[in-house]
């Protein structure tokens, strides 16, 4: 099946700093990635979906301009954390679509952020 | 906006007998039900999953039932396993953009 990474697995930062992290789809070409967060013992919650070439699409509560999304190729996306806090540590994961393989959505490895 | 809710929260059964989570959704447009079952600290791995034109679908001791009237879906494990023990999250797929919203998770226990 079609392969998505990500990068790095796991990162810990101070709070104040900025942190990015890289979804990859890799053996297909993927228009549109998408970007969720899990906090322990919780259910996996959509934060945007990223289009290749547009601006991203944030849900409801998600600010935008603290959690940046950049998808400026095919096969890359990028969640930027800015002056990442606390509250912000969580097991990020990116998901993509291969449109020429039915509904189904590939989920990268997740990305686990400490913020100290 | 759109909703998936998920019962059980939690489930324990005995090595052998059969597991049912069951989700109800809200948004009548969606057209694809997956589930996923998550081990600690893992990504979310497909099981099985069905879309909104077919009723029922079974790949060895996992089963998937739709009810589109009713708006429920059902996850049906038989013949239990201890390596069945994981989250297990229904979603359906709706949305201009087509997004996928999960429902809260069943904490499958599995004992031997």
């Amino acid at each position: 099946g079609a392969v998505v990474s990500q990068h790095p697995s796991w990162v810990i930062c101070k709070s104040g700093t900025s942190v990015k992290i890289e979804c990859r789809s890799l053996d297909f070409q993927a228009t549109t990635m998408f970007w969720y967060r899990q906090f322990p013992k919780q259910s996996l919650m959509l934060m945007a979906t990223s289009n290749e070439g547009s601006k991203a699409t944030y849900e409801q509560g998600v600010e935008k301009d603290k959690f940046l999304i950049n998808h400026a190729s095919l096969t890359l996306s990028t969640l930027t954390v800015t002056s990442a806090h606390p509250e912000d540590s969580s097991f990020y994961i990116c998901s993509a679509r291969d449109p020429g393989i039915s509904y189904e959505q590939y989920f990268g490895p997740g990305t686990r952020l400490t913020v100290t | 906006g759109e909703n998936v809710e998920q019962h059980p929260s939690t489930l324990s059964v005995q090595e052998g007998d059969s597991a049912v989570i069951k989700c109800t959704y809200s948004d009548s447009a969606s057209n694809y039900f997956p589930w996923y079952k998550q081990e600690l600290g893992k990504r979310p791995q497909l099981i099985i999953d069905i879309r909104s034109n077919v009723g029922e679908k079974k790949d060895q001791r996992i089963a998937v039932t739709l009810n589109k009237t009713a708006k429920h879906f059902s996850l049906h494990i038989t013949e239990t396993q201890p390596e069945d023990s994981a989250v297990y999250f229904c979603a359906s797929l709706g949305g201009g953009y087509n997004k996928l919203i999960f429902g809260a998770g069943t904490r499958l226990a599995v004992h031997p």
